[in-house]
């Protein structure tokens, strides 16, 4: 069964800054999907990002950006220019590309801005 | 623009009551989810559907049953509340086609058991 790591409970961040949440996962798998979620104090489920393993190329939006390391089987997510707004949990997750699998999800990482 | 609807938002139940969370999207989609969220643990799927009148166990389906029986709504219950089932409850929905469709989540029911 796959599994998805966030080895860090908690980071903080000064305003305008960067920040970098880590993500590891395992699979025996060639063809899965990555994504991470962010959820605000008001409970929502957002999608940041998603990432095809299949793609080198990095997945970016505006200010978010992942770090894909298929190898190394890591997909980081990189926050630039942080905001108030950035502050929530985020959620790693995969899921498999074989079939309609459900997402794996990792334990989160509740993400602090600082003014 | 209502997406995915969780009813109830908040509950409070007796250990040993029953009752029925609903979830409801009008995007048209397959798939259909319900997961709970503890502090510490993330989200852990508890039960899916990939289709009307179809369910599939989770990760942690003991203690709960779902339904389908309609493609928009999808039903969690629980048969006799125990103080374990105190939880945030999310349910979400996603596309038949391809793995990178994202899901789309409800905003969650707040469920706590004396």
């Amino acid at each position: 069964a796959q599994t998805v790591t966030q080895s860090q409970p908690e980071m903080s961040v000064q305003e305008a800054e960067t920040v970098t949440l880590s993500c590891t996962y395992d699979t025996s798998e060639s063809d899965y999907y990555l994504f991470w979620y962010k959820q605000p104090p008001s409970r929502q489920m957002i999608l940041v990002i998603r990432q095809e393993a299949y793609k080198q190329q990095n997945a970016t939006e505006n200010r978010f950006s992942v770090n894909f390391q298929k190898a190394a089987k890591s997909f980081s997510l990189k926050i630039s220019d942080s905001q108030l707004g950035d502050a929530a949990m985020y959620f790693c997750a995969y899921r498999s590309g074989s079939g309609n699998t459900p997402l794996v999800f990792g334990k989160g990482t509740r993400l602090s801005v600082i003014a | 623009n209502a997406g995915v609807t969780q009813t109830p938002k908040f509950r409070v139940l007796k250990t040993g009551q029953s009752m029925t969370l609903l979830c409801a999207q009008d995007m048209n989609h397959e798939y259909m989810y319900w997961y709970r969220q503890d502090p510490g643990m993330g989200l852990r799927l508890i039960h899916y559907s990939v289709g009307e009148g179809t369910t599939a166990k989770g990760e942690v389906p003991d203690g709960y049953n779902v339904s389908r029986l309609k493609k928009q709504n999808f039903l969690l219950g629980l048969e006799s509340a125990a103080p374990s089932q105190t939880s945030v409850y999310f349910c979400a929905s996603s596309l038949t086609q391809g793995s990178n469709q994202p899901q789309h989540f409800g905003d969650g029911t707040r469920l706590s058991i004396l």
